[in-house]
């Protein structure tokens, strides 16, 4: 079975300062990789994935993550950090067959952001 | 703004009482998730239906059930609710297209049920 590890549940950064979430994944095959950010009182948006081809992959909003697959790991950066960023973070895969794409989150990563 | 709806934003019930809630789904999407989600923990997936069928459970009772209406509206019954209910839920829609090999689900903003 897939699982995803997030082994920081609170980060506090500095405005302006460097960002970098981990992630680590189990999963039997290569992985689809998703990071999803959730606002108070919002769902889930999506910021990137990764399904194969280039490891380091751009989202929107400056995020941009990279996939490791010797370290089964798939880190979320942003080289620097607004109060907006301010958020709740989830790592996600997904199972991929022809029944649907069940995702499988990480715990998540709570992101404090200090003036 | 995903143009996924959930309703009601907010819900209070007692244990053992019996809930709905409602997903209504971008137009045109095929297929609906629906995730739990409880304080401090990430999304865990309930189900999931495809053209009105269930297609896929995670982890949870029967007593958690689901219908998909013509329309692209969803709701996701709870019977017997438990204290351990108290969560927020989250549905999802896509448009599940034949061979792809991945569809992108569009979460909507959930609904926040408190059991007392």
């Amino acid at each position: 079975a897939q699982s995803v590890t997030q082994p920081d549940i609170h980060i506090t950064v500095s405005e302006g300062a460097s960002l970098e979430l981990r992630c680590n994944y189990s999963y039997g095959a290569t992985p689809y990789l998703f990071w999803y950010v959730q606002s108070p009182g919002q769902g889930l948006q999506l910021l990137l994935k990764y399904f194969s081809g280039d490891t380091l992959v751009q989202g929107i909003k400056g995020f941009e993550a990279e996939f490791k697959r010797s370290q089964s790991s798939f880190n979320l950066r942003k080289p620097s950090v607004h109060w907006s960023d301010a958020a709740e973070y989830f790592c996600a895969v997904a199972r991929i067959k022809a029944a649907g794409n069940k995702l499988t989150f990480g715990g998540g990563t709570r992101v404090l952001v200090k003036p | 703004e995903t143009g996924v709806t959930q309703s009601p934003t907010h819900l209070i019930k007692t244990r053992g009482q019996q809930v709905t809630l409602r997903c209504s789904s971008q137009s045109g999407h095929n297929t609906v998730s629906w995730y739990q989600q409880a304080l401090g923990q990430g999304p865990q997936f309930i189900f999931q239906y495809y053209r009105e069928e269930e297609n896929g459970r995670g982890n949870f009772p029967p007593r958690f059930s689901g219908l998909q209406f013509p329309n692209y509206s969803s709701e996701l019954n709870v019977n017997a609710l438990e204290l351990d209910d108290s969560a927020l839920y989250l549905c999802a829609s896509t448009l599940r297209l034949a061979g792809a090999t991945y569809n992108e689900q569009f979460f909507g903003p959930g609904t926040r049920l408190t059991v007392l």
